[in-house]
Order: C-alpha cells, then structure tokens, then sequence
C-alpha cells in the first residue's frame, strides 16, 4: 500500500527566503507524482505534475524533482513571497489512483 | 465557465439521515474521485469512477454509494448519516487516471450532529 509522508508539517520562513519542501513515498512504481497549493477553506490547485520518466519540472519560481529509486521529491520555492502562504500536497499515482501526504503548511513572514 | 463544480458547499445533517453531495464537470472528464480530508488523516479515497457506469472503492468507502450514470455527474450518498462523516468532501475529475493533471472542486464542508 502506497504512504506518502511530508516533512516538515509547518514551516515559517521569512519573505525572500528560497526553501524545500519534502515529500516521501514508499511503493516506487509510481506513474506520476504531483503537487497542488491549498488554501484556507479551498479546493487544491494543481502547481506540477512529474512523470516517472522525469526528473524534474519547473513553473516560474517552482521546481519538483522526483527520484523514484529513494521514494523522494522536493518542491522547491525560489524567492518566496506571503502570497505564497498556503498548504502544500504531494500525491503519488501509481496501481491505485492519487495517494496523498498530509501537507506541509507554509507561512511566508513579509 | 467550465470547471468542476460541488454543492451544496455547506451542509449540516442529523445522525441517520440520509445525504447526496453532487459534484458536475463539464470538461467530460472520464474519470471522477471523491476524496474526504480531515486533520490528523489528509485527503482520503472513497470512491472514484473511470466512465459512466464504472465504479470503484477507494481507502475508506463504508457507509457512502456513488453512481454515474452520466459522464459529468458523480454524486456521493451518505445513507445514513453518522458523526464520523462529518468532514469536508472534494471532488476531482481528470482525462486519464495516470499521465495527467486531476482538477478539484472547492469541496463540501459536511457536519453531521
């Protein structure tokens, strides 16, 4: 059974700060991984989708990478900003459909 | 504008009675999900959908039915209604079930006392 684990739970950073979000998976016959934004009383919004060819994909100031051998991606935040404050997922999609972590929680301080 | 769309939004409920949370999308998705999220567990399986007609068990289907007997429409029942219930439901629809981006509704925030 697939269990998809992120660490940390929250995380407060200052607003310019560049950070890492991580996420880990343990069955690696994954087709895809992915990570979504949530927001305080909101559905999720899709911010990249990995295939399990890939190594990474990059939007903006967004970049996940996926290593399937060691059951891990990062999500990477480049000049963060109190916009980007929100709750992060990461869902791995594999025999079953997407199984999710539990997020990571991210305060940006201006 | 097209999207996938929940209602109702917000619903309280007693214990034992009987609700359906819809959920429509007009992108004619072929596959469609319902998930339930609550702190401590995060976003969990019920029941999703790979066509009209087609359905199947997720993580945590007791006590909840789906049909589809429309490709835009995937409704889910609670027959009856229990505490445990009370959570915040979302639907998302997506073209294939891997290889591709799954779109979420805004979700139904469910109460049940």
């Amino acid at each position: 059974k697939q269990e998809v684990t992120q660490i940390p739970a929250a995380l407060s950073v200052p607003e310019g700060e560049n950070l890492v979000l991580n996420c880990s998976f343990t069955d690696s016959a994954i087709y895809n991984l992915q990570w979504f934004r949530q927001d305080p009383g909101k559905g999720l919004t899709s911010l990249l989708l990995i295939q399990s060819s890939q190594r990474e994909q990059t939007s903006g100031r967004l970049n996940a990478s996926l290593d399937k051998s060691s059951g891990r991606s990062t999500l990477y935040i480049a000049a963060s900003q109190p916009g980007d404050s929100a709750t992060y997922l990461c869902a791995a999609s594999g025999n079953t459909p997407l199984v999710f972590g539990k997020g990571t929680r991210l305060s940006v301080i201006a | 504008d097209a999207g996938i769309t929940q209602s109702p939004r917000y619903k309280i409920t007693e214990t034992g009675r009987q609700v359906t949370l819809m959920c429509h999308q007009t992108w004619s998705h072929s596959y469609m999900f319902w998930y339930r999220q609550d702190l401590g567990h995060g976003l969990r399986l019920i029941y999703y959908s790979a066509a009209a007609d087609i359905t199947d068990k997720g993580e945590v289907p007791d006590g909840y039915v789906v049909s589809r007997s429309k490709t835009e429409n995937f409704p889910l029942t609670l027959e009856s209604a229990t505490r445990s219930q009370t959570s915040v439901y979302f639907c998302a629809s997506g073209r294939e079930r891997y290889g591709n981006t799954i779109y979420f509704g805004e979700g139904s925030w469910l109460t049940v006392v």
